[in-house]
């Protein structure tokens, strides 16, 4: 079984512009969370979604916001984008998000701004 | 507010020696637990979890965690530690049926040969 694949693994944006990421879960899953690590702040939570629906939501800015297509594959979408915005973002799926099921994380995209 | 600490930032053991990575969390009922180990460039992988029942669980590649209650921990463990299981390593907690997972600060292994 595939596992979760995020697209592309690198990008390299300038202050100012607007980002997409992408992240196609484990077949089957239906719940799609997406994190932010840094190096001075760790993992954290931006938002999960489950059948196309927002579910919970991490303290984030608004210019910070995703989406989920009928097939469960999600998107990230980054506006106006800041120097802290550089980071390894991370997606995670799991079959309906409740605390017992692990979830399973993609590789990652590299987003670096200069 | 649900929270997660790895006391241990860096930890360097000699390859074949024991280990150990502590971990505390704060919550205010039994917490789904897990540990992951994140290699350089990669992203994270799911050692083991914890949900109920037997507090010692066993995971993949030879590590082992134990759920202390009364001491609000979740130890990882493993007994004979190889060169490759140099990477960070994450204990983590869910947040109340959420979805959302709670991360410690992380804990860096280094293997000696």
């Amino acid at each position: 079984k595939a596992g979760v694949t995020q697209t592309p693994r690198y990008l390299i944006k300038t202050r100012g512009q607007q980002v997409t990421l992408s992240c196609s879960p484990i077949s089957g899953h239906r719940s799609v969370s997406w994190y932010q690590q840094t190096p001075g702040q760790g993992l954290q939570f931006l938002f999960e979604y489950f059948s196309e629906t927002q579910r919970n939501k991490g303290n984030f800015p608004g210019r910070f916001s995703g989406r989920q297509f009928s097939n469960s594959r999600s998107e990230m979408n980054v506006s106006t984008l800041e120097l802290g915005d550089s980071a390894l973002y991370l997606c995670a799926s799991s079959l309906e998000g409740l605390g017992n099921q692990p979830q399973h994380f993609g590789d990652g995209t590299r987003l670096s701004i200069l | 507010a649900q929270s997660v600490t790895q006391p241990d930032i860096h930890i360097t053991v000699s390859e074949g020696a024991s280990l150990e990575l502590r971990c505390n969390y704060s919550y205010g009922a039994t917490p789904y637990l897990f540990w992951y180990v994140q290699s350089p460039g990669q992203g994270l992988q799911l050692l083991l979890k914890y949900f109920s029942g037997d507090t010692l669980v066993q995971g993949i590649k030879g590590f082992e965690a134990e759920f202390k209650r009364s001491q609000s921990s979740f130890n990882l463990r493993k007994p004979s530690v190889h060169w490759s299981d140099a990477a960070e390593y994450f204990c983590v907690v869910e947040a109340g049926n959420t979805g959302k997972l709670i991360f410690g600060q992380g804990t860096t292994l280094q293997v000696k040969p």
